[in-house]
């Protein structure tokens, strides 16, 4: 099945700064890679996803990369503000198979 | 619109006691998936049904878990009998499929139902 690693565990910036998120996954199957925010407590949520047809794409202050060929992609928050502060989430899916990354708790410092 | 409903939000129960866990997917959402997520860990899937069949449940410890979704609405998830080590938030997520993994479309969670067993 889909392995799915995800780097860093924890993330601390200072508000303003970029935060950077890298995946990897092991299916060469896999096309659909969604990003998902998840608050203290509160549901999942998808922030910005990305197809395996598409190398970029980007929504205000949120991008993702995918590179098929090394198999990994990445999420970019640019200009982060406290509201950012919470646990990211990557995945990868073939088949309608969604497999999640162990997390990424990022904190934003005022 | 409603989003994915789940109850009850929390549960704590002895060892070796019966649990379930109940979902009601968004309206027209034909593919509905529990996952269990453990502290500090990303969701793992346990089951996914299109409609009312179980078409991935490789996941699920069937000696222990159950699942159902009769009229390919809402579903149950019961444990019987919980063990320590299924202290756990219980996701429930719904999605429209379209024919094609190429036309995938978001999965949307609910709030999840945390298990703790004691």
């Amino acid at each position: 099945g889909e392995n799915v690693e995800q780097h860093p565990s924890t993330l601390s910036v200072q508000e303003g700064d970029s935060a950077v998120i890298k995946c990897t996954y092991s299916d060469s199957a896999s096309n659909y890679f969604p990003w998902y925010k998840q608050e203290l407590g509160k549901r999942p949520q998808l922030i910005i996803d990305i197809r395996s047809n598409v190398g970029e794409k980007k929504d205000q202050r949120i991008a993702v990369t995918l590179n098929k060929t090394a198999k990994h992609f990445s999420l970019h928050i640019t200009e982060t503000q406290p509201e950012d502060s919470a646990v990211y989430f990557c995945a990868a899916s073939s088949d309608y198979k969604l497999s999640f990354g162990a997390g990424t708790t990022v904190t934003v410092r005022a | 619109e409603a989003g994915v409903v789940q109850s009850p939000r929390y549960k704590i129960i002895e060892k070796k006691q019966p649990v379930a866990f109940w979902c009601n997917p968004i309206s027209g959402h034909n593919t509905l998936y529990w996952y269990r997520q453990n502290l500090g860990q990303g969701p793992e899937l346990l089951i996914r049904y299109e409609n009312e069949e179980a078409v991935d449940d490789s996941q699920l410890p069937k000696d222990r878990f159950s699942a159902e979704r009769l009229k390919g609405v809402d579903s149950t998830l019961k444990i019987q009998p919980a063990e320590l080590g299924d202290s756990a938030v219980y996701l429930c997520a719904s999605s429209l499929k379209l024919g094609s993994p190429t036309l995938w479309n978001t999965i949307y969670f609910g709030e999840g139902s945390w298990l703790t067993v004691v």
